[in-house]
């Protein structure tokens, strides 16, 4: 089955600074892979995802790259701001038999920002 | 913005207690699914229900554990007799049409004691 690798686990940059989680994953027919956010004590929330058929994909400050040939993605995000403190989960998902996808999460990195 | 919402926020039950989390997904969507977060660990999926049937779960998801759809609006997860290790955050998840985005619930605390 699947599996994610996701590093560092703890990140601390400065506010203004760019921060860069990297995730590998090692089933070839995975082709989706979104981030999540987790503040503590709450829901997970998607803030980005790609698909394998793009290489790259930006929302404003935030953007992913995904490479499929070494089964690696990464989440970018710039210009950090405190709020941005948080956990962030990488997760990895093929097709089922049903077309569905469950998703295999990384094992997440706690970014700290500080002002 | 139509959100994914869970009941109770913190249950505590004794070990070999039944226990029932109750979730409602997003109205239209049509794929659910339940994952669990150990404190401090990472998200794990448990089962995915698509069609009023179990589409696929995992080796967590053992006899104890079932799932329901007893409604148009309520998706359940039940656990049978509780054990200490099934302590634990269970996040109930919708996606729609595609099966692509997955949105999750505020999540429901379990403690086991």
């Amino acid at each position: 089955g699947e599996n994610v690798e996701q590093h560092p686990s703890t990140l601390s940059v400065q506010e203004g600074d760019s921060a860069v989680i990297k995730c590998t994953y090692s089933d070839s027919a995975s082709n989706y892979f979104p981030w999540y956010k987790q503040e503590l004590g709450k829901r997970p929330q998607l803030i980005i995802d790609i698909r394998s058929n793009v290489g790259e994909k930006k929302d404003q400050r935030i953007a992913v790259t995904l490479n499929k040939t070494a089964k690696h993605f990464s989440l970018h995000i710039t210009e950090t701001q405190p709020e941005d403190s948080a956990v962030y989960f990488c997760a990895a998902s093929g097709r089922g038999n049903t077309g569905f996808q469950k998703l295999v999460f990384g094992t997440g990195t706690r970014l700290l920002v500080s002002p | 913005e139509p959100e994914v919402t869970q009941t109770p926020s913190h249950q505590v039950t004794q070990m070999g207690q039944e226990v029932i989390l109750r979730c409602v997904p997003i109205s239209n969507h049509l794929y659910f699914y339940w994952y669990r977060q150990i404190l401090g660990q990472k998200v794990e999926f448990l089962v995915s229900f698509y069609n009023n049937e179990i589409s696929e779960k995992s080796e967590i998801f053992d006899d104890q554990f079932s799932v329901e759809r007893p409604d148009g609006s309520n998706f359940t997860l039940k656990i049978r007799s509780t054990k200490l290790e099934d302590s634990a955050m269970y996040f109930c998840a919708s996606s729609g049409e595609f099966g692509r985005e997955q949105y999750f619930g505020p999540g429901t605390r379990l403690t086991v004691t």
